[in-house]
């Protein structure tokens, strides 16, 4: 079973903060996600990567396979991200996810 | 475009009662998950359909039972809820192997 830690479980910043959160597994996987839950819970996939690097607006993610870690960037921190940040890495096939436990996010303006 | 619409939002119910959470999908995906969400753990995987008439145990299987009703339904079943079973659950579903989950709303669910 593959086990998934995250850190920090909580993370306060200040507006405009450049904001780094971690992801490390122990056994090899097909893909690694990153998701977002707003409060209120609905749940959004922000990334989904095997290698290498992907941004989307001001968010990066990076993996290294090699190491088994991934982060999360967000550059410009602004209050609407508060959320909890959410990794999640699949195994292949169409077995179901393996969770963290989240990052909580609280960005003050 | 609903995407993944799971009922009821919200449920009390009594220990021993049973009941039913729906899930459907109108993205034509053929993989379906129901995770469970507790406070201070990880989503944890529950049942899944990899596709239409297949399911298969997660992590968490115990006291659950799953309908896989057609390409867009996967139901939740209870059949006799106890108080470790109160929690938020979550319905997602993919289209192939390397896609990502979408995920409905969550159903908050408590047993008194």
């Amino acid at each position: 079973k593959n086990e998934v830690e995250q850190s920090p479980q909580n993370l306060t910043a200040q507006e405009g903060e450049f904001i780094t959160i971690n992801c490390s597994y122990s056994v090899g996987i097909s893909a690694l996600h990153w998701l977002q839950q707003h409060p209120g819970g609905g749940i959004v996939s922000l990334f989904m990567l095997s290698s290498g690097k992907k941004k989307h607006g001001r968010l990066i993610a990076t993996i290294n396979i090699q190491e088994k870690h991934s982060s999360l960037h967000i550059t410009a921190s602004h209050p609407r991200d508060s959320a909890v940040y959410i990794c999640a890495v699949a195994g292949g096939g169409a077995d179901g996810l393996t969770f963290g436990k989240g990052t909580h996010l609280i960005i003050q303006p | 475009n609903a995407g993944v619409t799971q009922t009821p939002k919200f449920q009390v119910l009594k220990t021993g009662q049973s009941m039913t959470l729906q899930c459907a999908q109108d993205m034509n995906h053929n993989s379906m998950y129901w995770y469970r969400q507790d406070p201070g753990m990880g989503l944890r995987l529950i049942y899944y359909s990899a596709s239409e008439g297949t399911t298969d145990k997660g992590e968490v299987p115990n006291g659950y039972n799953v309908s896989r009703l057609n390409k867009r339904e996967f139901s939740l079943r209870l059949e006799s809820a106890a108080p470790s079973q109160t929690s938020v659950y979550f319905c997602a579903s993919k289209q192939g192997v390397y896609q990502p989950q979408h995920f409905g709303d969550g159903t908050r669910l408590s047993i008194l």
